[in-house]
């Protein structure tokens, strides 16, 4: 399967502790989108990359969060000293231009 | 600010019925416009993508139509299945970033 492959599936953390996160986009794919989705809501816009270059961050992507796509291939999401209130699904698309294509996603609950 | 709404939140028909979903967005001034389908749990499929030069497309049993000077999509579903039943989101970018701007979906089930 050549598709975005995001793992883990599902993570557990307690409240405090740093959770990363990664992704492996279609090959070739320059572009490289970080989404976040709350129950009910549709996805929100995190993060953006073009090839390692991290061109735009939301106002959502607070100091505890990081994000990096070393040498234009994966890229990982970092959450420090997570809080409650980052339970979601969190996303990553890929594109080569027009078209995004979705992994699975990352489920996170903070307890 | 770009603001995408979605109407109904909820649908239920039965099987074999044609259904629209209504998609409304704030700012005329987009690239494109996708929708996606998103079962429980799971990532998002991309159904159709519409330019912003571009009136509509179809795909098999799908229809989805843009009309940028009312601020407003549709996705027209022929003839039903229960295998339909599913979270179906409107998205559009309006910079060259492409970044997507979603709403918050309609949620259908589709009753055998």
């Amino acid at each position: 399967d050549t598709g975005v492959s995001q793992n883990p599936r599902h993570k557990i953390t307690k409240r405090g502790q740093n959770v990363t996160f990664r992704c492996d986009p279609i090959s070739e794919h320059n572009r490289l989108y970080w989404y976040r989705q709350t129950l009910g809501q549709g996805p929100e816009f995190l993060t953006y990359f073009q090839n390692e270059a991290q061109l735009e961050k939301s106002r959502l992507l607070s100091d505890r969060f990081s994000a990096e796509r070393p040498k234009g291939s994966f890229s990982t999401l970092e959450i420090q000293r997570t809080e409650q209130g980052d339970s979601a699904m969190y996303l990553c698309a890929s594109s080569p231009s027009l078209n995004a294509f979705f992994g699975q996603g990352t489920r996170l609950t903070v307890v | 600010k770009q603001e995408v709404t979605q109407i109904p939140a909820a649908l239920s028909v039965p099987e074999g019925e044609n259904l629209v979903l209504n998609c409304s967005f704030t700012d005329s001034a987009i690239y494109n416009l996708q929708w996606f389908r998103q079962d429980p749990g799971k990532g998002l499929t991309s159904l159709l993508l519409i330019q912003s030069s571009q009136r509509e497309q179809t795909s098999g049993r799908l229809n989805a139509s843009l009309d940028k000077s009312s601020g407003r999509s549709t996705l027209y579903i022929a003839a039903s299945q229960p295998g339909d039943s599913a979270t179906y989101l409107c998205a559009l970018t309006a910079d060259s970033s492409y970044k997507l701007i979603f709403g918050s979906g309609t949620r259908l089930l589709v009753r055998p």
